[in-house]
């Protein structure tokens, strides 16, 4: 199995363009999830999706952050417009279900540097 | 408030001697615990979870953690490290009734020649 599958792996752009994110989970998993890493905040979820559906979205800090999952191997995250403090490490992650006991298994990452 | 602390923003440690990670977690926070391990430009990957049973949980690449209820702690530990281990350490705990992970801040372990 490929893993989880994030491109690009590095994006930088200029504030107020807008980014877009894009994750392929693993084959046959129900579950997605987007986290954001930045040095003050540490690790942070914005979003998760079930079977397509967004779940919680209660992490995402503003409306100028949205996530979509149109079938069950692609989901964006869109930045519009992006802003320098949007600089950050951005992880999708899927599991197989949504049970407590689930491993979630973690894509390689996006950079996002926003000037 | 639901949270995962890490004691140590940074260990520094000779190759082959012992480690230990701390991590205590609140007891608003479920007992399913994990620890990942990220590494230089990579994702996390999953070391060992602790869901019931032994409080002992031994995970990959020689990494063993303990679960101790009455000191809500659940500390990483390896008898020898190696230069490969070098990484950044997370612990993490389930929050609510689904798949809801809270990180705690991290560890970056050095490992030393």
């Amino acid at each position: 199995d490929a893993g989880v599958i994030q491109s690009p792996r590095h994006e930088v752009t200029e504030m107020g363009q807008e980014v877009t994110l894009r994750c392929k989970p693993i084959s046959g998993h129900d579950y997605l999830f987007w986290y954001r890493q930045t040095m003050m905040r540490g690790l942070e979820l914005l979003i998760y999706f079930n079977n397509n559906v967004p779940i919680d979205d209660s992490g995402m800090p503003e409306d100028r952050f949205s996530a979509k999952m149109p079938n069950a191997s692609f989901s964006t995250l869109k930045i519009q417009p992006s802003e320098p403090r949007d600089s950050a490490v951005y992880f999708c992650a899927s599991s197989p279900t949504g049970s407590s006991t689930d491993t979630q298994y973690f894509g390689p990452g996006t950079r996002l540097t926003v000037l | 408030a639901q949270s995962v602390t890490q004691l140590d923003s940074q260990v520094p440690v000779f190759e082959e001697a012992p480690v230990e990670l701390r991590c205590n977690y609140s007891s608003s926070v479920s007992v399913y615990l994990f620890w990942y391990v990220q590494y230089p430009n990579q994702g996390l990957q999953l070391l060992l979870k602790y869901l019931s049973g032994s409080t002992l949980v031994k995970g990959i690449n020689g990494f063993e953690a303990e679960f101790n209820k009455s000191q809500t702690s659940f500390h990483l530990r390896k008898p020898s490290v190696h230069i490969s281990d070098t990484a950044e350490y997370f612990c993490a705990a389930i929050s609510g009734g689904y798949n809801k992970l809270i990180f705690g801040a991290g560890t970056r372990l050095a490992v030393h020649p």
